[in-house]
C-alpha cells in the first residue's frame, strides 16, 4: 500500500530563516508525489508536483522539492521564510488508480 | 469561477438532522473525491466517484453517509441523522480523467457544525 510520513508536525523557523519539511514515501513503482499547502479557512492548494521529469521540482512562492529515490523522500524546501508562508502542508502521493494519499501534515509558524 | 465550487461554506444541523452537501467540480473534470478534516488531524479520504459511479467508498462509514455524483448537476455528500462526532469540515476534490500525475484540485470546504 501506498503511504507517506511528514516528520514533524509542527516546524517553527526565524523569518528569513531556510525553511524544510520533510516527506518520506513507500511505493513499490515510481511514484507522482505533490505538496500542497492549506492557508486557515481554506481548501487545499497546489504548491508543485513531481512526475519524473526532472528530479528538483519549483514550485510556487519560491518553494522547491527534491525526488530522491534512494531515501524514498520528496522533501519542501525555501531557502528564505517569510511571514506569509505561516500555513499547513501536506505530501501526497498517488497511485496508479488514481487515489491520492495524503500526509497528516505540518503547520509552519514563521517567528518575525 | 472556474475552481471547484463548495455549498455551503458553513452549515449548521441540529443532531438528528440530515446534512446535504454539494460539491462541482471544475470544468473538464470527472473525477471528484471527499475527505474529512478534523482540528489537528490530516485529511482523511471519504469516497471517490467519478459520473454515476463509485470508484472507491473504503473511507465512507458503514452507516449515515452516502455519496453521488450524477450525471447532471452536483456531487452530493449525505450525513443522515447527524452527530456531534460529524462536526467537521468536508473538503471535495477533483481532477481529470485518465491521467495519474493530475493533481487534485479542492474547493474551500464545507464547515459542518452539529449542535
Amino acid at each position: 500500500a501506498q503511504s507517506v510520513t511528514q516528520l514533524g508536525s509542527h516546524v517553527s523557523v526565524s523569518e528569513g530563516a531556510l525553511v524544510l519539511l520533510r516527506c518520506n514515501y513507500s511505493s513499490s513503482v515510481p511514484p507522482y508525489l505533490f505538496w500542497y499547502v492549506q492557508y486557515p479557512n481554506q481548501g487545499l492548494q497546489l504548491l508543485l508536483k513531481y512526475t519524473s521529469a526532472a528530479t528538483l521540482v519549483k514550485g510556487i512562492n519560491g518553494f522547491e522539492a527534491e525526488f530522491k529515490k534512494s531515501e524514498t523522500s520528496f522533501h519542501l524546501t525555501k531557502p528564505s521564510a517569510h511571514m506569509s508562508d505561516a500555513a499547513e502542508y501536506f505530501c501526497a502521493v498517488v497511485t496508479t488508480g488514481n487515489q491520492f494519499y495524503f500526509g497528516t501534515g505540518t503547520s509552519l509558524t514563521v517567528i518575525p | 469561477n472556474a475552481g471547484v465550487m463548495q455549498n455551503p461554506r458553513h452549515l449548521v444541523r441540529r443532531r438528528g438532522q440530515e446534512a446535504r452537501l454539494r460539491c462541482s467540480p471544475m470544468k473538464g473534470h470527472s473525477h471528484v473525491y471527499w475527505y474529512r478534516q478534523l482540528p489537528e488531524e490530516g485529511l482523511k479520504f471519504m469516497v471517490y466517484l467519478q459520473k454515476e459511479n463509485i470508484i472507491d467508498e473504503s473511507g465512507m462509514p458503514k452507516e449515515r453517509f452516502s455519496a453521488e455524483f450524477p450525471k447532471e448537476g452536483p456531487s452530493i455528500l449525505r450525513i443522515q441523522q447527524v452527530v456531534r462526532g460529524d462536526s467537521a469540515a468536508y473538503f471535495c476534490a477533483s481532477n481529470m480523467q485518465g491521467t495519474n500525475n493530475s493533481p487534485l484540485h479542492f474547493g474551500n470546504g464545507t464547515r459542518l457544525t452539529v449542535t
